[in-house]
């Protein structure tokens, strides 16, 4: 079946500007992540939706970082005034929500700021 | 919070020996270990998890131990091939409570040498 799609693949933008970045999670799944991976670095956890709780936004590194996740799926991470130091890998991740479920990542939308 | 240190950082084996990565972590509470093999331009892939009620799980030339009182927990890789070649995460959660993301290790490169 399918798996978490994100687009797009690649994003180059110049610093000062706004992002989107896209992710379709499996179907069926009811918990969505967003994790952030720089170079040569680990994932860094950004933000976690679990059906229609609240989100947990406790990893969003600056109020210019934002996501939100409509009618149960498709999930947006917007950056607002992009900076340099913005630039990485972001990766979403999707699961069944249960307890102990495998996460299971997208190809991730490599983002480059000029 | 949970904090996750991976060692070694990079591995270099001949084809058909073993690999062993090993990581540490600080919550007593997690209970859910996951290990990522993460090929270049691509996401990563669950290949193996281990829940804190188990103490060893095999899957083919893969192999995960658990240690909860020493809180650590180890990769093992048999006959490596070539096709190994990758960067491998291992992971914590404690998805018990509202929190259900992963704290990642900052991941091992694995290189099989033909």
């Amino acid at each position: 079946g399918a798996g978490v799609s994100q687009s797009p693949s690649n994003k180059v933008t110049e610093k000062g500007k706004d992002v989107e970045l896209r992710c379709d999670p499996i179907s069926g799944h009811t918990a969505l992540y967003w994790y952030r991976q720089s170079l040569g670095q680990g994932l860094e956890f950004l933000i976690y939706f679990q059906g229609n709780s609240a989100p947990d936004k406790s990893g969003l590194p600056s109020d210019r970082f934002s996501a939100e996740r409509t009618g149960g799926s498709v999930s947006t991470l917007t950056i607002q005034r992009t900076q340099q130091e913005d630039s990485a890998v972001y990766l979403c991740a999707s699961s069944l929500g249960h307890r102990n479920q495998p996460q299971h990542f997208g190809d991730g939308t490599r983002l480059s700021i000029l | 919070g949970e904090n996750v240190e991976q060692h070694p950082s990079t591995l270099s084996v001949q084809e058909g020996d073993s690999a062993v990565i090993k990581c540490t972590y600080s919550d007593s509470a997690s209970n859910y270990f996951p290990w990522y093999k993460q090929e270049l331009g691509k996401g990563p892939q669950l290949i193996i998890d281990i829940r804190s009620n188990v103490g060893e799980k095999k899957d083919q030339r893969i192999a995960v131990t658990l240690n909860k009182t020493a809180k650590h927990f180890s990769l093992h890789i048999t006959e490596t091939q070539p096709e190994d070649s990758a960067v491998y995460f291992c992971a914590a959660s404690t998805q018990g409570g509202s929190q259900g993301n992963l704290i990642f290790g900052k991941g091992t490169k694995l290189s099989v040498k033909p």
